[in-house]
C-alpha cells in the first residue's frame, strides 16, 4: 500500500530564516506530487505541483520553492521567511490522470 | 464566481439525522468530483469520488452528481459524533489533461448528540 511522509510534524521558525519541508511517497511509481497550504480557517491553496522529476509547476509567485529531485520526494524551500508564511503545509500525491489525490499530515509551521 | 463554492456553515445536525452538504462549480468540462473530511487539526482524509452523473453509495456517505446543474452533494445517513469536521469539496475544473484539483473552503460540519 501507499504511504507518504512529512517532516517535520510541527516547526517554529524566526522570520528571515530558511525553511526546508520534505515529502517522500512509498509504494507507487512516477506519481504526481503537491504542496498546499492551509492557512488558520482558511481553505487549500495549491503552491506546486510535479508530474516528474526535476518538472515543477508554480501556482503562487511568492517566496518559496520546491524541487524533485527524486522520483518519490518532493521538498519546499524558502531562502527568507516571511510571518505570512504561516500555515498548515500539506503535501499530497496522485497517480491517476484527473484523479484522487491523497494527502500527508502535514507539516505546521509558525514564523515568529 | 468561486470556481468551487460550499456553503461554510456551521451546519449543526442532530445525532441519527442525515447531513447534507452541497458544493456548486463553475467550470460546464469538469469530469471528476471528491469529497475530503478533515478533522480539526489534522490533513483531508478522501471519502468519497464520483464521476458519473447520480448516485453513488459507500456505507453511510451517498455522493451525487448533477453535471447539468453544476453540482455536487454529499449525504451522511445516520450521522454520528465522529462524522462532526469539516468537508471539502473538490473538482477537476478543465477535465481529461488537467493535474489539479479546485477545492472549495470546505463546510463545517457539526453532530449534535
Amino acid at each position: 500500500s501507499q504511504t507518504i511522509h512529512q517532516w517535520p510534524a510541527t516547526l517554529v521558525q524566526p522570520v528571515g530564516s530558511p525553511l526546508s519541508l520534505e515529502c517522500t511517497v512509498e509504494g507507487t511509481s512516477n506519481p504526481n506530487l503537491y504542496w498546499y497550504r492551509q492557512a488558520a480557517g482558511r481553505g487549500l491553496q495549491l503552491l506546486f505541483y510535479s508530474v516528474g522529476i526535476g518538472q515543477i509547476s508554480s501556482e503562487v509567485p511568492q517566496n518559496l520553492s520546491a524541487s524533485r529531485p527524486q522520483d518519490r520526494q518532493f521538498i519546499l524551500s524558502s531562502k527568507k521567511l516571511l510571518l505570512s508564511d504561516s500555515g498548515f503545509y500539506l503535501c499530497a500525491w496522485s497517480v491517476r490522470r484527473q484523479g484522487e489525490q491523497y494527502f500527508g499530515p502535514g507539516t505546521r509551521l509558525t514564523v515568529t | 464566481q468561486k470556481e468551487v463554492e460550499q456553503n461554510s456553515g456551521p451546519l449543526s445536525v442532530p445525532e441519527g439525522a442525515i447531513a447534507s452538504l452541497n458544493c456548486t462549480y463553475s467550470d460546464r468540462v469538469s469530469q471528476s468530483f471528491f469529497w475530503y473530511r478533515q478533522y480539526s487539526g489534522k490533513s483531508p482524509e478522501l471519502i468519497m469520488s464520483i464521476y458519473s452523473n447520480g448516485d453513488k453509495e459507500d456505507g453511510r456517505f451517498t455522493a451525487q452528481l448533477n453535471k447539468a446543474s453544476q453540482y455536487v452533494s454529499l449525504l451522511i445517513r445516520d450521522s454520528q459524533p465522529s462524522d462532526s469536521a469539516t468537508y471539502l469539496c473538490a473538482v477537476n475544473m478543465r477535465g481529461f489533461g488537467n493535474e489539479k484539483l479546485t477545492f472549495g473552503t470546505g463546510t463545517r460540519l457539526t453532530i449534535i448528540p
